[in-house]
């Protein structure tokens, strides 16, 4: 079984709903991370967490809120969905050692808001 | 803030061809560095990295060293496969374990 898993895998959705991407992960890791993936942009840091009561907003958090449920458990959420968060979102985990930093991720959901 | 720049793709290659694709960085101090590959459909896995100047990374016939004088990471292989195909990412460790990464560069390997 992977060790990280993101649901769904594929999403299409309509101007103004609500949508929950989820983030599973059975590494043990404190830290967990949500990215987006935008062609000729790389992966830009969208919200991390470095346990369950440590939430942070990465470069692009407009738009977009998260919830870490257990320590295993990391979820984001588009309030309103807009076209331009169409994108290719990972999750991904580190433990906490520092310097390490090698980052383990998901296969992506694919969203897109029409 | 600290930053990642690549060699913009794609970058197509024949078969046993040598790789190079450029990386430097832009960073406060001396960030661990990294390499990561994207294969079609699925997710970022690392392929290699360096914690410390003149330090080499190396796996699966890519090597990358750390120079500090250029702030620079080039990511080599000398032979390269048609299974190499992919999407090439640089990127630097800031606190926290956080990831910054360059823009991606693509690799078609024909056979």
């Amino acid at each position: 079984d992977a060790d990280v898993t993101q649901t769904p895998r594929n999403r299409i959705t309509k101007t103004g709903k609500r949508i929950m991407l989820e983030c599973s992960q059975t590494k043990g890791h404190d830290r967990m991370y949500w990215y987006r993936q935008d062609p000729g942009l790389g992966l830009r840091l969208i919200y991390y967490s470095f346990d369950v009561k440590d939430i942070n907003k990465g470069e692009i958090s407009d738009g977009y809120s998260v919830s870490r449920q257990a320590q295993a458990k990391f979820s984001l959420s588009l309030e309103s969905a807009i076209p331009n968060q169409t994108a290719l979102y990972f999750c991904a985990t580190s433990d906490s050692s520092p310097g390490l930093g090698t980052q383990y991720f998901g296969p992506g959901t694919r969203l897109t808001v029409l | 803030g600290n930053s990642v720049t690549q060699m913009e793709g794609p970058v197509t290659l024949s078969e046993e061809a040598f790789l190079t694709i450029n990386c430097t960085y832009t960073a406060t101090g001396y960030p661990s560095l990294f390499w990561y590959v994207q294969y079609p459909g699925e997710g970022l896995q690392l392929l290699l990295k360096a914690t410390k100047a003149d330090d080499k990374g190396s796996n699966k016939g890519f090597e990358a060293t750390y120079r500090k004088e250029t702030t620079s990471f080039h990511l080599e292989k000398g032979s390269v496969q048609v299974s190499d195909s992919a999407v090439y990412f640089c990127a630097l460790e800031e606190y926290g374990n956080k990831l910054v990464f360059g823009a991606g560069t693509i690799l078609r390997v024909k056979s």
